[in-house]
């Protein structure tokens, strides 16, 4: 069974830019979080999505949106980008909410320049 | 506020060796508590998850403990081979109530160096 992919892998943008990052999760998950990983630290949450409906939202502007698709791909769009933006941008599925195990992507490493 | 320290901040070992990394929470309620392991430039890949109820978990040559009263756990590494070598993240899972139920908590991680 394939994991957890994103799409692209590496990304390079100019600052005032936007991107949007995509992931598609677990055959079977209803889940789908974003987190951001800024070198040299841990992930931090972004959003979560289940059942197409944002169930927690971190601390991050509102350059940063996403959504969930009916077959519980997920995107990830900033708008605006600030050269802090730069990060690795990583997907985790899961079955459901709460105590279900995640399951992380490769991520996406984006580069602001 | 929730927070996940993890210590020591990075750990050079030799092949063959056993190591213990740390991991101290405040995070409340908690739910579960999780170990991931890192490469470089890559996503974390789970190792082992404690509920609050289970004190020792075991995956291969990794040992997690979990003290849920002093609110710390362990990552212990036995036998260390070279493909150790990454950073391994301690993270926490809010228990139920609120708006933020599920959500983790990362720790900065640990970065592990195994040398022949």
């Amino acid at each position: 069974d394939a994991g957890v992919t994103q799409s692209p892998t590496h990304l390079i943008k100019t600052r005032g830019q936007q991107v949007t990052l995509r992931c598609s999760p677990i055959s079977g998950h209803k889940s789908v979080s974003w987190y951001q990983q800024v070198l040299g630290q841990g992930p931090q949450f972004i959003f979560q999505y289940y059942e197409k409906e944002e169930r927690g939202r971190g601390n991050f502007p509102d350059r940063f949106s996403a959504r969930q698709f009916p077959n519980y791909s997920s995107e990830l769009n900033v708008n605006a980008l600030l050269l802090g933006d730069s990060a690795l941008y990583l997907c985790a599925s899961s079955p459901g909410q709460g105590r279900h195990e995640q399951y992380f992507g490769p991520g996406t490493r984006l580069t602001v320049t | 506020k929730n927070q996940v320290e993890q210590s020591p901040q990075s750990l050079i070992i030799l092949e063959g060796k056993n190591c213990t990394l740390q991991c101290n929470y405040t995070v409340s309620p908690f739910s579960n508590l999780r170990w991931y392991k890192q490469d470089t430039g890559r996503g974390p890949v789970s190792l082992t998850i404690m509920t609050f109820s289970e004190n020792t978990k075991s995956n291969g040559r990794y040992t997690a403990t979990l003290d849920a009263d002093t609110k710390q756990s362990s990552l212990h590494i036995t036998a260390s081979q070279l493909s150790d070598s990454a950073s391994y993240i301690c993270v926490v899972s809010v228990g139920a109530g609120g708006t933020s139920y599920g959500k983790l908590t990362f720790g900065q991680g640990t970065i592990l160096t195994v040398h022949p």
